[in-house]
């Protein structure tokens, strides 16, 4: 049973790198995509990005000029950073495997983890 | 990007009421849409994808339907382990994009 846990600081200062990762059970990091989501009162459910098995990654336009995502098959887990943070980056953040064989080409989440608070304030 | 706009926003129902929501996305999506339940403080659950199939382990009260822009999520008879957030979600391209859910409490 394909399990994921994110783990990372709940608070994070302006201007600073928010930092998240998430740990895989049941699986190996190498087989599957891997992505992060994150969930607001004001911005819904919004999709940051993933990563492929190659390590291809796609992201979000918007944040693309702060965000990385990465995988280490070592430790089979993958990683979120988001650089110079602002408090409109506060939100429960979503760590999951996406499905690469859709019908459109676009993958898409099948399993998630179960979130992580993460507040951005001084 | 593409909009995924749901309604309604929340609805009130009972146990055995037949539940309907409505998605709607700003471009034709072909059958690229998913359907999510999220309970509070839990992760989304892929419940239906590709419009109309049932993820495993779903029960069949569930279902979907539509085409192009204009999408359905049904739930025949509700049970009380059906009381949630229900998201569409659509993967014609990229960036993913969610509608803003329903939800749906006791009456």
């Amino acid at each position: 049973q394909l399990q994921l846990q994110e783990s990372g600081p709940g608070l994070v200062k302006p201007s600073e790198t928010l930092s998240l990762s998430c740990s895989v059970s049941g699986a190996s990091v190498a087989s599957y995509y891997w992505g992060w989501i994150r969930q607001s009162p004001e911005k819904g459910l919004e999709w940051i990005g993933h990563i492929t098995q190659s390590g291809t990654t796609s992201y979000k336009e918007s944040l693309k000029r702060r965000v990385s995502i990465s995988v280490d098959t070592s430790k089979n887990h993958f990683s979120l950073d988001l650089h110079s943070v602002t408090a409109a980056d506060t939100a429960v953040y979503f760590c999951g495997k996406l499905w690469s064989g859709s019908s459109s080409g676009v993958p898409y989440f099948d399993v998630w983890g179960q979130g992580t608070q993460v507040t951005v304030s001084s | 990007d593409i909009q995924m706009t749901q309604s309604p926003s929340s609805l009130s129902a009972s146990v055995g009421d037949r539940v309907t929501i409505t998605c709607q996305a700003s471009q034709d999506i072909d059958d690229y849409l998913n359907w999510y339940q999220q309970k509070p403080g839990k992760a989304p659950k892929l419940l239906i994808y590709s419009t109309s199939n049932l993820e495993a382990g779903v029960p069949s009260r569930f279902s979907g339907g539509g085409f192009g822009t204009e999408f359905t999520f049904t739930i025949t008879s509700l049970q009380p382990e059906d009381f949630a957030t229900y998201y569409c979600q659509q993967f014609a391209d990229l960036p993913l994009t969610f509608g803003g859910g329903t939800r749906v409490d006791f009456k």
